[in-house]
């Protein structure tokens, strides 16, 4: 069964303007992390939060992390065509040695 | 480095047929893993291993066989391929061997199972 879901699904959006993803799980955690995945290419990490944090930053991303709603969200600032792809996050799920992916959200953006 | 690497890249195997889908990883990773990408299912997790002798299932590990003989390669073998088979699979390694720290992923494998 799916740890975490995604939302939207789809994402289309102009150059420049920013992108936020969604992230929902079902059980406690460890980490929570986001992915890319360009068009028939591998995944690519992109950011890690641990549960006992609540907001990360890496360049143009800011990740949130709200434990008591279990759930996370992904913003791009300042988007680029070269955004575009699939976004995915993933658990642990309160596991040890698994990673549980969510369905991803495809993000397009227009140049 | 070459990172993790997976071959073939694509492959069309019949009904009943078995194959060696072959990942290694030259960053002397303990923690290695299959998953499946199937379209609006994410990535499910097949099969993984903390270290060389050592491996246990995933969500998915029916019809799939996995042995770690070295710490770099960790082949999944399709027993008797089967169409409910036919997917993506990626091969990915971490540091760590718990499983949920950040993992490295080879480009992928395609299988077309007729």
């Amino acid at each position: 069964s799916q740890q975490g879901e995604e939302d939207p699904q789809a994402l289309s959006i102009q150059e420049g303007e920013n992108a936020t993803m969604n992230c929902s799980y079902k059980t406690s955690i460890n980490n929570l992390q986001w992915y890319r995945q360009n068009s028939g290419r591998g995944l690519v990490h992109l950011i890690l939060i641990r549960s006992n944090e609540r907001e990360k930053h890496s360049g143009r991303l800011r990740v949130t992390l709200d434990t008591s709603k279990k759930s996370s969200s992904l913003l791009i600032t300042a988007s680029r065509a070269a955004d575009t792809a699939s976004y995915f996050c993933a658990t642990d799920g309160g596991a040890t040695n698994k990673l549980i992916f969510g369905t991803g959200t495809l993000l397009a953006v227009q140049p | 480095n070459a990172g993790v690497t997976q071959t073939p890249k694509f492959q069309v195997l019949k009904t009943g047929q078995s194959m060696t889908l072959q990942c290694a990883q030259d960053m002397n990773h303990e923690y290695m893993s299959w998953y499946r990408q199937d379209p609006g299912m994410g990535l499910r997790l097949i099969h993984y291993s903390v270290g060389a002798g050592i491996t246990d299932q995933g969500e998915v590990p029916n019809g799939y066989n996995v042995s770690r003989s070295t710490t770099e390669d960790f082949p999944l073998r399709l027993l008797s391929a089967a169409p409910s088979q036919t997917s993506v699979y990626f091969c990915a390694s971490s540091y760590s061997t718990s499983g949920w720290n950040e993992q490295f992923f080879g480009p992928g494998t395609r299988l077309t199972v007729l």
